[in-house]
């Protein structure tokens, strides 16, 4: 069974840093893309960013977070991470993190995804 | 940024067809996806590169795809059917996955 489990979230000051981690299981890690997607409260979804299957693979951010945030993955440790920095109101959301699908490179959507965990940034 | 516009509902009565469209410039080069919703859970994916259903999608979830707008299909609405769904897709450079506005789906 295809489990991803989020961890990592917390409240933080702005400005602050907190990392994210994504546990995966029942898959083989190495072989798919992952993504973390956002839900701002009472909000529509966010793509993030996403990270192709080889540990430091190609990865993409929204506009919003790039120069901040950093998606890396572990595939020994079958986990991925998302490092953010200098958080600010505007980050505040439940992050999710999703395996992207691909055939012969092409992306066939987001097909599991995690249950979420929540970052909410206050002073 | 690129964006993806969708109505923000839908209101239909069980057993008859709801539409969803979204619009985007960069649709007619890239493949949509669409993902249910329900409240408190996480997204499901319900369409993949415009009209293709995962196994297990009730095949009364359909897509389509015309220029610049794809359009999910629910036919005979169930009562369970109701939740937000979102188109998602890639800009032009193919780099970057935005979500669509997002809809949502009453049923009456």
């Amino acid at each position: 069974e295809v489990q991803l489990v989020e961890s990592g979230g917390s409240v933080v000051r702005p400005g602050g840093s907190l990392r994210l981690s994504c546990a995966a299981s029942g898959f083989t890690f190495d072989e798919y893309g992952m993504s973390w997607v956002r839900q701002a409260p009472g909000k529509g979804l966010e793509w993030v960013s996403g990270i192709d299957w080889m540990n430091g693979g190609r990865t993409g951010y929204t506009d919003t977070v790039k120069g901040r945030f950093t998606i890396s993955r572990d595939n020994a440790k079958n986990t991925l991470y998302l490092q953010m920095n200098s958080l600010t109101a505007e980050d505040t959301a439940l992050y999710y993190c999703a395996r992207d699908k691909y055939s012969s490179s092409h992306y066939l959507g987001s097909d599991y995804w995690g249950q979420g965990t929540r970052v909410t940034v206050s002073s | 940024s690129y964006e993806l516009t969708q109505p923000p509902s839908v209101s239909v009565s069980p057993g008859q067809t709801a539409r969803i469209t979204c619009s985007g410039d960069a649709l007619p080069k890239q493949y949509a996806y669409w993902y249910q919703q329900k409240a408190g859970q996480a997204p499901l994916l319900l369409i993949y590169k415009d009209t293709e259903r995962p196994s297990g999608i009730p095949e009364r979830f359909s897509g389509s795809s015309s220029g610049t707008t794809v359009t999910l299909t629910i036919s005979g609405v169930q009562s369970e059917d109701e939740a937000d769904y979102y188109c998602q897709s890639a800009d032009s450079t193919g780099s970057h996955y935005v979500f669509g506005t997002g809809t949502k789906v009453t049923v009456l």
